[in-house]
């Protein structure tokens, strides 16, 4: 069965602190890595597709970054802001197969 | 865009008492779709997904059935429910030019 790991379970930092999370897959087969964010009561929202290994992302102050060989990504908050609240999801699957997710990272940010 | 249409937001059925959560797509053709559900405590877990009309790839054998009649229409069903049915479930899609999922606004569903 395969498994996504993510750690920590739950953050909590004050506003301007720089975070990152950990997403752990297994590295066979591999064929895409994908990061979700999802706020309360809203539909998760895609932040990165990562398919290549070393491949890094960045969408504002989010960034993103892949390595295959290992098994693992980093999601990266720069200069955290109240409404970066959310649980962020790793998921990752192989060739031909569906998403499987983690059970996420839950980011909390005080003002 | 991509969306997905799924409804009810919220839902209290009776132990023993049959389901069915719909949804449906706009803003792509031939999409994969699939239902996702997330336990008290628990992360996103794959029920089903379908590739086309009429298939459907169960993940985790249980009492639950899904079912593809169109395109774009997606339906999760069940004849009994059982109190670990209870749960936040959702509808997701990927369209066949984007490899990203979109997602449905969710159902939780709270078997009595």
């Amino acid at each position: 069965i395969l498994n996504v790991e993510q750690s920590p379970q739950s953050l909590h930092v004050q506003e301007g602190d720089s975070t990152n999370f950990t997403c752990s897959f297994p590295s066979s087969n591999f064929y895409a890595l994908h990061w979700y964010r999802w706020e309360t009561a809203k539909s998760p929202e895609a932040l990165f597709v990562m398919t290549l290994n070393g491949d890094e992302k960045k969408k504002g102050r989010i960034s993103a970054t892949l390595n295959t060989k290992e098994g693992y990504s980093y999601l990266y908050i720069k200069g955290s802001q109240p409404e970066d609240s959310a649980t962020y999801l790793c998921a990752f699957n192989q060739a031909g197969t569906a998403l499987i997710f983690g059970k996420g990272t839950t980011l909390s940010v005080s003002s | 865009s991509q969306t997905i249409h799924q409804w009810p937001a919220t839902l209290v059925q009776p132990v023993g008492s049959p389901l069915s959560l719909e949804c449906t797509v706009e803003g792509t053709s031939n999409p994969n779709l699939y239902w996702y559900r997330q336990a008290a405590g628990r992360g996103l877990q794959l029920l089903f997904y379908s590739v086309g009309i009429g298939q459907i790839s169960s993940e985790v054998p249980q009492n639950l059935s899904a079912s593809r009649p169109q395109d774009r229409q997606f339906i999760l069903s069940s004849k009994k429910l059982l109190l670990s049915d209870s749960g936040f479930y959702l509808c997701a899609g990927k369209g066949s030019d984007n490899e990203k999922l979109f997602f449905g606004s969710g159902t939780q569903l709270s078997v009595l």
